[in-house]
């Protein structure tokens, strides 16, 4: 089962900031919050990743919070390009390298 | 730069016949190097994975096997389908033994469909 719970769905205006938040209550100190997206009939794309800290890359933003039981993908910008699937992850180590993903955030930016 | 290479893109079977869908990875040694599957409308259903040639570990049991003959080359085979084994299969690849900074690189998938 996925660590993590998002939102099925979420809309956003072309132009303005897209905030995606995460809930990973039972996340443990060696793990790492991992961000995708899938736009329709393609592979996941890798957007970014984060221990601790806030992370800021050419795609997104990647606020954890101070306790790391929730987190928020922010596209400062979206175009209706950025229409995907978002998945928020948290790699589970169970003698190889898994990754669950669970069923993710459809975001639907409109113009 | 690294690539990953999938085919073919598209695929209609009929039920009971044999699959192999194939992987190669460009640009990289030793990746570790995965098999995803999606049915339609659902999320990634992780199927197998591998951290070196002839290394395989099956997440769900099922009909598909996976094998590594090459280094960089990961093969999904069946050798009967079910109506089931529809959907959209992903094949990855990531750097190897890094510990958490695991990311995974997709490559553009297979869609197959079993009539």
């Amino acid at each position: 089962d996925a660590k993590t719970t998002q939102p099925p769905s979420m809309d956003c205006a072309e132009g303005r900031a897209a905030n995606l938040p995460c809930n990973h209550s039972t996340i443990s100190g060696n793990e790492y919050v991992y961000w995708y997206r899938q736009i329709h009939s393609q592979g996941p794309q890798y957007i970014i990743h984060g221990l601790k800290n806030n992370e800021t890359n050419e795609m997104a933003s990647l606020i954890i919070t101070e306790d790391r039981k929730s987190s928020t993908l922010i596209l400062p910008h979206a175009t209706l390009r950025d229409t995907a699937v978002y998945y928020c992850i948290v790699r589970v180590y169970t003698g190889g390298f898994k990754t669950i993903f669970g069923a993710g955030t459809r975001l639907f930016v409109k113009a | 730069s690294q690539t990953i290479h999938q085919w073919p893109a598209t695929l209609v079977q009929p039920v009971g016949s044999p699959l192999s869908l194939e992987c190669t990875v460009e640009g990289t040694s030793n990746p570790n190097l995965y098999w995803y599957r999606q049915a339609a409308g659902r999320g990634l259903q992780l199927l197998f994975y591998s951290v070196g040639i002839g290394q395989i570990s099956s997440e769900v049991p099922q009909n598909l096997s996976a094998s590594r003959p090459q280094d960089r080359q990961f093969i999904l085979s069946s050798k009967k389908l079910l109506l089931s084994d529809s959907g959209f299969y992903l094949c990855a690849w990531s750097v190897g033994l890094a510990g958490d900074t695991d990311t995974q690189y997709f490559g553009p998938g297979t869609r197959l469909t079993v009539l």
